[in-house]
């Protein structure tokens, strides 16, 4: 089944660090370029972050917004994205979801999506 | 703030057709492709259109997208109690290498 599925969210501190993974099966996840969005309650969708494939030489891009604060990575060899957070906010509050793209002329469109995952920050 | 203007929310009744706008400038809209996102509540998002008219594999043609200057609409005809739902657009932003969305659009079938 072509599926992704966060893990890691959960309830931190305001200053404290997160890791999330973002599990790929069913694909070519080598081939993709993943990104993550992410959701405050009761908000829009805010585009946070990607990486991209290995033939575009693992390029990452960040929102203004988290620049400094996150860093997404990848294992190809796992299928497996991730989000580092670090100093974190409280405005950092949100599900943050795992999306794929993919190469070619327009990697800018989210064509599979994860169910999400929790991030809380909060004293 | 989104970035991308869109109404709060339309509605219409069963059988109808509704539109919703996403408004923007050209350093997104303008120069890049828009993509239409459907979450239903609860739920996480869902590809709808991409390349501002292209559906998404088994999405039904009821659902169509268009794109003119600085603005994209996404159409949705024959409307369906499943159809509410918030809607968003995308794109990408060239000047920042950033991908930024509208700020939602819920529809009502009333």
């Amino acid at each position: 089944e072509v599926q992704l599925v966060e893990s890691g969210g959960g309830l931190v501190q305001p200053g404290g660090s997160l890791k999330l993974s973002c599990a790929a099966s069913g694909f070519t996840f080598r081939g993709s370029t993943m990104h993550w969005v992410r959701q405050a309650p009761g908000k829009g969708l805010e585009w946070v972050g990607r990486i991209r494939s290995k033939v575009n030489g693992y390029a990452t891009t960040y929102d203004a917004s988290v620049k400094g604060r996150f860093t997404v990575s990848r294992d190809d060899s796992k299928n497996t994205a991730y989000l580092h957070m670090i100093s974190l906010k409280t405005e950092d509050t949100a599900v943050y979801y795992c999306s794929r793209s993919r190469d070619g002329y327009n990697d800018w469109y989210f064509d599979l999506w994860g169910r999400g995952t929790l991030v809380t920050v909060s004293s | 703030q989104s970035v991308l203007t869109q109404p709060p929310s339309v509605s219409a009744a069963p059988g109808q057709k509704v539109t919703i706008s996403c408004s923007g400038s050209t350093s997104n809209i303008g120069n890049n492709y828009v993509s239409w996102y459907q979450q239903l509540p609860g739920t996480a998002p869902k590809l709808l259109i991409y390349d501002n008219n292209n559906r998404h594999s088994g999405i039904p043609d009821r659902f169509s997208g268009s794109k003119s200057g600085t603005s994209a609409t996404l159409g949705i005809t024959g409307l369906q109690t499943g159809d509410e739902a918030d809607y968003y657009c995308g794109t990408s932003d060239s000047s920042l290498n950033i991908m930024v969305f509208g700020g939602g659009t819920k529809l009502t079938v009333l």
